[in-house]
């Protein structure tokens, strides 16, 4: 069946270091969404991307989608103690059911 | 994120014991989804509704069963038929036209 696989599972930085986690799906997407979860919380909606090759940008977070619309990206710049989560990728393919990678859980260290 | 409630946010029960979850929603949203997750862990869909009166199972639906008879309503039944039923229960809803989910703030079950 359709899979999301995302890495690295685990990033550790330091405050102020880039981080970068990555998603691709096994088949081609119609669209890309990103989510991030607090400790101890709920995924929140951070983005969607639709168009092949498309960049977006959230203040220090930088999104893209690949060409093939089978691959995604999250940057952020220059981390900061508040980005501290984890970072969900979730692919669709059209229909109702999104799938969900693993997530990036991401440790910042002041 | 708002507007999606569930309920309650700890919940305690005994092994062999059917327990429902609540969530509702008052986004005028069609689909919702009912996700599980395990700690570290990312999200398993268990089952979805697209519309009131039908549901899909998901990848894990063994073990739970759901109803969809209102718009707003997707209660979730862990059954004592599911083997490890700890877990964090995540419930969304799906805006039609942007297809993001925005989830409400789930419940933790803990099976002793």
């Amino acid at each position: 069946g359709q899979q999301v696989m995302q890495i690295p599972q685990y990033q550790h930085v330091q405050e102020g270091e880039d981080f970068t986690t990555y998603c691709n799906s096994s088949t081609t997407l119609s669209n890309i969404q990103w989510y991030k979860q607090r400790p101890g919380g709920h995924p929140v909606f951070l983005i969607q991307l639709v168009k092949s090759g498309e960049v977006k940008k959230q203040k220090r977070l930088t999104f893209q989608f690949g060409e093939a619309k089978k691959n995604s990206s999250l940057h952020i710049t220059a981390t900061q103690t508040t980005d501290v989560g984890t970072y969900f990728c979730a692919g669709n393919t059209g229909g109702f059911k999104t799938i969900f990678g693993a997530g990036t859980r991401l440790f910042v260290k002041a | 994120d708002g507007g999606i409630t569930q309920s309650p946010k700890y919940l305690f029960r005994k092994e062999g014991q059917n327990v429902t979850l609540s969530c509702e929603q008052n986004l005028n949203h069609d689909a919702m989804y009912w996700y599980r997750q395990d700690p570290g862990q990312g999200l398993r869909l268990i089952y979805y509704s697209q519309i009131v009166n039908d549901f899909q199972k998901g990848d894990i639906a063994e073990g739970y069963s759901v109803s969809r008879e209102k718009k707003e309503s997707f209660p979730l039944t862990v059954t004592s038929a599911q083997k490890n039923p700890t877990a964090f229960y995540l419930c969304a809803s799906r805006n039609r036209e942007l297809g993001t989910q925005y989830f409400g703030p789930g419940t933790r079950l803990t099976v002793l």
